[in-house]
């Protein structure tokens, strides 16, 4: 089956910027997502991207993708601490739309 | 973007009781919903897909007699935690596809179910 997989933790520097990995299994994997969630709360879309893409770019986000390794990663420029937060990696093909998560990563962003 | 809601946004109850988390579309209509789990700390985990005018396709180890799912309308599904109990504590989000080419996913903002 599908297997999205993410570091547990990171922390930075306020200002500095923080990169996210995710691995997936499913080269099938047609679109690839990048969620937020604050403490108690519900899923954010920060941004998704294609398969057929390796780069997108959006404000402070940057999403690269390595479809040959299967890597994702999530890069926040000029970290805030307001970027604090669980940021999850989902996959999904066109099968109705169904995600699969990552464990996702817990960004702390120290003053 | 498109709104999801749920209600209740928490809910405390005594075990053995069932409770009913509600999932609306607001602005646009969702053939297929999906119903996701969240324990503490830990990642999303896929229940039950939710199909308007049929049965829900439920994830392997998801008990149908025990989350009982009803997608009656394109805009609202339910789901039903029957004689619940402590294990069943969890935040639970519902989610509706979207109608864009982007294969987006519009996601609720959760229910906190606490069984005492």
């Amino acid at each position: 089956g599908e297997d999205v997989e993410q570091s547990l933790f990171l922390s930075v520097r306020e200002g500095d910027s923080s990169v996210i990995n995710c691995t997936y299994t499913d080269s099938s994997s047609t679109y690839l997502y990048w969620y937020k969630q604050e403490p108690g709360a519900g899923l954010q879309l920060l941004t998704y991207i294609f398969s057929n893409m390796d780069m997108k770019q959006d404000q402070r986000l940057t999403v690269l993708l390595n479809k040959k390794d299967k890597h994702l990663s999530l890069r926040i420029a000029d970290t805030q601490t307001g970027d604090s937060a669980i940021y999850f990696c989902a996959e999904s093909k066109n099968a109705g739309n169904m995600l699969t998560f990552g464990g996702g990563t817990r960004l702390m962003v120290k003053p | 973007g498109a709104v999801v809601s749920q209600h209740p946004s928490r809910v405390i109850c005594k075990s053995g009781t069932s409770v009913k988390i509600e999932c609306r579309s607001l602005d646009f209509q969702a053939t297929t919903m999906f119903w996701y789990r969240q324990f503490p700390k830990q990642s999303l985990m896929l229940m039950a897909t939710s199909n308007e005018g049929s049965k829900a396709t439920y994830e392997q180890g998801v008990e149908k007699d025990k989350f009982l799912i009803n997608h009656a309308s394109l805009t609202l599904s339910t789901l039903t935690v029957t004689s619940a109990h402590p294990e069943d504590s969890s935040f639970y989000i519902c989610s509706a596809g979207g109608t864009g080419g982007e294969n987006e996913q519009f996601f609720g903002p959760g229910t906190r179910l606490t069984v005492l």
